[in-house]
């Protein structure tokens, strides 16, 4: 078993629905980490956190510890937000990723 | 533009070829990784460099070869690779790896092993 789980594998939505990417983790962290991959195969980070919320335009990260559970959401989804989300546990330096999330958003 | 760079950003080599791999980033960042995202399976961390120090080898085959000369240009040195080493190699840096900084990834290169 992976030690970041992510869900869903896949996801394909509707331009304008909001969206919600889940990932499990069961290693201590500093820090949890949201990467965007676009096809090509470039990595941006979007969020880094260690508690509570972030918020960056129409994204939003949370992230509960004691569940070690932690959430992407994107609200009134594009096409341009098609991607691969990858959630990444930073456990004292050592990165550990998840398998990623393939989003596709239809026009 | 995350400010780290890789090339070549493509690259075929057979097996008995000898190649390498070069990052560069003039982000200030003292720490630079080497990834491998193979098809279908998570990023893998195959070697942390901090302040040109090698701190972590992730088991690593002997047939890849880092070098990190000063802590703006990481290499990646490739031979008799195999053709299960294909791959997309990443190298991403951070401020340091001794706290939880944010990584900067390049655009990867894509390795073609025939």
């Amino acid at each position: 078993k992976n030690e970041v789980e992510q869900s869903p594998q896949n996801l394909t939505a509707q331009e304008g629905e909001f969206i919600t990417i889940n990932c499990s983790y069961s290693v201590g962290i500093s820090a949890l980490h949201w990467l965007q991959q676009h096809p090509g195969g470039g990595i941006v980070s979007l969020f880094m956190l260690s508690s509570g919320k972030k918020k960056h335009g129409r994204l939003i990260a949370t992230i509960n510890i004691q569940e070690k559970h932690s959430s992407l959401h994107i609200t009134a989804s594009h096409p341009r937000d098609s991607a691969v989300y990858i959630c990444a546990a930073n456990s004292a330096g050592d990165m550990r990723f998840g398998a990623g999330t393939r989003l596709t958003v239809k026009p | 533009e995350t400010g780290v760079t890789q090339t070549p950003r493509h690259l075929v080599m057979g097996m008995t070829n000898k190649k390498s791999l070069k990052c560069e980033q003039h982000l200030g960042h003292n720490a630079m990784y080497w990834y491998k995202q193979s098809a279908k399976k998570p990023l893998e961390l195959m070697f942390v460099y901090n302040f040109k120090e090698q701190t972590e080898n992730n088991s690593v085959p002997s047939r890849f070869s880092p070098e990190c000369p000063n802590s703006s240009h990481l290499f990646l040195h490739l031979h008799t690779l195999q053709p299960e080493d294909s791959a997309l190699y990443l190298c991403a840096s951070s401020l340091s790896t001794s706290l939880s900084y944010e990584q900067y990834f390049g655009p990867g290169t894509r390795l073609t092993v025939t």
